[in-house]
């Protein structure tokens, strides 16, 4: 249990373009889906914090008008990158974390779970 | 603010050496900490964790121990296989109950066993 997918796991696209990038939780709800930037041997950024329902939480100097966050159900949240420029090319990851009631069912509600990423390319 | 500094790699060992990966850590109060492993195609996985100090992590022949007095938690294991080949992520985040749990994490270490 607990998986995460991540859809597309690699896009090409070109400069100015908008892009979706989708993340599931597949075998369980999550209340919070984080998601993450990784730059080539950098650690893992956290872009923001996405609550099902509510407006994402941006970390500072993320633009939330570039990086469009929506989490309309409790098994999905999306990343759009909008006007892609090269410098926006980078690795995505996403997380969730399991909703508290759901800590009976083996799963830790302290837990993220995390996505196998995806890959941007702009060219 | 919480930071976490990690020995950078990569790191090559052969099969059934010992293995160290350091990783220190700053942050305010008593933050959980965690080591994360993230196999070659595949999402990170949670590895072990340690939410006070003196705590042992352990997990799969890994263990790391929460050292408040010299801000550590390194990564060790006694014979490594190289099914162990991943790369290893060290973070920590705010207590449970403090809200808004945000992970920190270091750099990552590639670990390469050669048979």
């Amino acid at each position: 249990g607990a998986v995460v997918s991540q859809h597309p796991s690699r896009v090409i696209c070109k400069s100015g373009t908008s892009v979706k990038i989708e993340c599931r939780s597949l075998d369980f709800q999550a209340t919070t889906m984080f998601w993450y930037r990784q730059f080539p041997k950098k650690s893992l950024m956290l872009m923001a914090t996405s609550n099902e329902g509510s407006k994402a939480t941006y970390e500072q100097g993320v633009e939330k008008d570039k990086f469009l966050i929506n989490h309309a159900s409790l098994t999905l949240s999306t990343l759009t990158v909008t006007s892609a420029h090269p410098e926006d090319s980078s690795f995505y990851i996403c997380s969730a974390r399991p909703r508290a009631r759901l800590a009976g069912a083996g799963l830790s509600y302290n837990e993220q779970f995390f996505g196998p990423g995806t890959r941007l390319t702009v060219l | 603010g919480n930071s976490v500094t990690q020995m950078e790699g990569p790191v090559t060992l052969s099969e059934e050496a010992f293995l160290t990966i350091n990783c220190t850590y700053t942050a305010t109060g008593y933050p959980s900490l965690f080591w994360y492993v993230q196999y070659p195609g595949e999402g990170l996985q949670l590895l072990l964790k340690a939410t006070k100090a003196d705590d042992k992590g352990s997990n799969k022949g890994f263990e790391a121990t929460y050292r408040k007095e010299t801000t550590s938690f390194h990564l060790e294991k006694g014979s490594v296989q190289v099914s162990d080949s991943a790369v290893y992520f060290c973070a920590l985040s705010n207590p449970v109950g403090f809200g808004n749990e945000k992970l920190t994490f270091g750099t990552g270490t590639r670990l390469t066993i050669i048979p």
